[in-house]
């Protein structure tokens, strides 16, 4: 079955930049989402699409996509970044949907 | 106000039952994809199933499928999660999340959840 693979844990320096990856199969077929959580919230939007910011999103956060690897770029990260990133996609088969494994940012 | 509300989630022993529902309001409900997405403790996220605005076409994850049955009445603006043959494995923070109008397949909209804990 299909699957997306995160880094389990990235960490930046505050102001600098960082990006976080998500890989498999289907992102060659269908683009990534991404989502913030924090602890002990519910997960948040932030990039969806080929290039979508929900409204209310920094637009420090972007995304891009290439080949079967799908990233998150932060671009001057705050220390209100820190959280879990996950990405989520259409599997293979376009019926179900797959999460990556998150990613924990720690904003240094 | 657009917002979703779960509730319903609470402690069951294994192979019990539990029906958790997601109420939407500030919105059309009946114009949405829903889904239902769940995450145990110090976990992930995972997707457990989908269900689409108008003609109730339903998928669920191989890990859930034949246990759970989602539904909805959108006159009620409401969808539920059916859990039957619950086991240990299905204690989570149960999630109903709303996908974008525009076929990104993205979870725009995500309630506060509901706590499951399944045990003996």
């Amino acid at each position: 079955s299909s699957e997306l693979t995160q880094d389990p844990a990235v960490s930046v320096a505050l102001g600098q930049t960082v990006r976080i990856t998500c890989q498999g199969d289907s992102l060659g077929r269908y683009y990534a989402s991404w989502y913030q959580q924090k602890p002990g919230q519910a997960p948040v939007l932030v990039f969806y699409g080929e290039n979508n910011r929900p409204s209310g999103i920094p637009d420090r956060f972007s995304g891009s996509n290439s080949g079967d690897t799908a990233s998150l770029t932060i671009t001057g990260a705050q220390a209100e970044d820190e959280a879990h990133y996950y990405c989520n996609s259409r599997d293979l088969t376009g019926d179900h949907v797959i999460f990556g494994g998150g990613t924990k940012l720690t904003v240094l | 106000e657009e917002q979703l509300i779960e509730s319903g989630g609470g402690l069951v022993q294994p192979g019990g039952s539990l029906r958790l529902s997601c109420t939407a309001s500030g919105f059309t409900f009946s114009n949405y994809e829903m889904n239902w997405v769940r995450q145990a403790p110090g976990k992930g996220l995972e997707w457990i199933a989908y269900i689409n605005g108008r003609n109730f076409v339903m998928y669920y994850a191989d890990s859930v499928k034949g246990r759970f049955t989602v539904s909805r009445d959108n006159a009620r603006n409401s969808m539920w999660l059916q859990m039957n043959s619950l086991r240990v494995d299905d204690t989570a923070v149960y999630y109903c999340a709303r996908e974008d109008l525009w076929g990104h397949d993205a979870f725009e909209m995500w309630g506060q959840g509901t706590k499951v804990s399944v045990s003996s």
